[in-house]
């Protein structure tokens, strides 16, 4: 089976624009979470969705950023505009149905805003 | 608020035992995870603790005190490959995970 997968693997853009952070968690998985790892701040959880809703969004650091998933095989975690202290390695990751304690993770996005 | 502690490096030899700790104070558990880290890879799940107790799998162990809000992982007959940053991670009561800020292990010949 795929694991989850996430694109682009490394993003580089210029303060000001549009960054777009896909990702495509494992089929049957019903929860999906974004993190955020920094050295300053560690691994931050950003949002997470069950079932394509998004349940718990407090850690999303501004109104810059903005995540959503259409359909069960498909989010996005938009920055909007992005500044240089976006720059990090964003991973998603997701959950098995009734499997509390194990999340698998993609191969992280590495963004940078220059 | 919501803590987890765990020391932020650790070296140890090849074939050597090494126990990486880690306590926590969060609103809300339902048990502890531990994740490693490989240097530029992606946190991949080691093991998970509900009750109290040692949990085994291979050569990694994890431990759990509910009551002293403390447990540890405890990798045994250490490999070069074990070396890499380990995580705590609490599940609180909303089913979020909650990381500690890794424990660095360096596994030296």
């Amino acid at each position: 089976d795929a694991g989850v997968i996430q694109s682009p693997r490394h993003e580089v853009t210029e303060m000001g624009q549009e960054v777009t952070l896909r990702c495509k968690p494992i089929s049957g998985h019903d929860y999906l979470f974004w993190y955020r790892q920094t050295m300053m701040r560690g691994l931050e959880l950003l949002i997470y969705f069950n079932n394509n809703v998004p349940i718990d969004d407090s850690g999303m650091p501004e109104d810059r950023f903005s995540a959503k998933m259409p359909n069960a095989s498909f989010s996005t975690l938009k920055i909007q505009p992005s500044e240089p202290r976006d720059s990090a390695v964003y991973f998603c990751a997701s959950r098995r149905p009734g499997d509390t304690d194990t999340q698998y993770f993609g191969p992280g996005t590495r963004l940078t805003v220059l | 608020g919501q803590s987890l502690e765990q020391p932020s490096e650790v070296t140890a030899v090849e074939g050597a035992i090494v126990q990486i700790n880690c306590t926590y104070q969060t609103s809300g558990f339902y048990g502890l995870s531990w994740y490693q880290q490989h240097d530029g890879g992606a946190p991949t799940f080691l093991s998970y603790n509900a009750l109290d107790g040692l949990e085994e799998t291979g050569r990694f162990s994890s431990f759990l005190s509910r009551s002293d809000s403390y447990g540890y992982l405890l990798l045994q007959e250490l490999q070069m490959k074990d070396s890499a940053s380990y995580f705590c991670a609490v599940e609180d009561s909303s089913y979020k995970l909650i990381f500690g800020s890794g424990t660095r292990l360096l596994v030296r010949p």
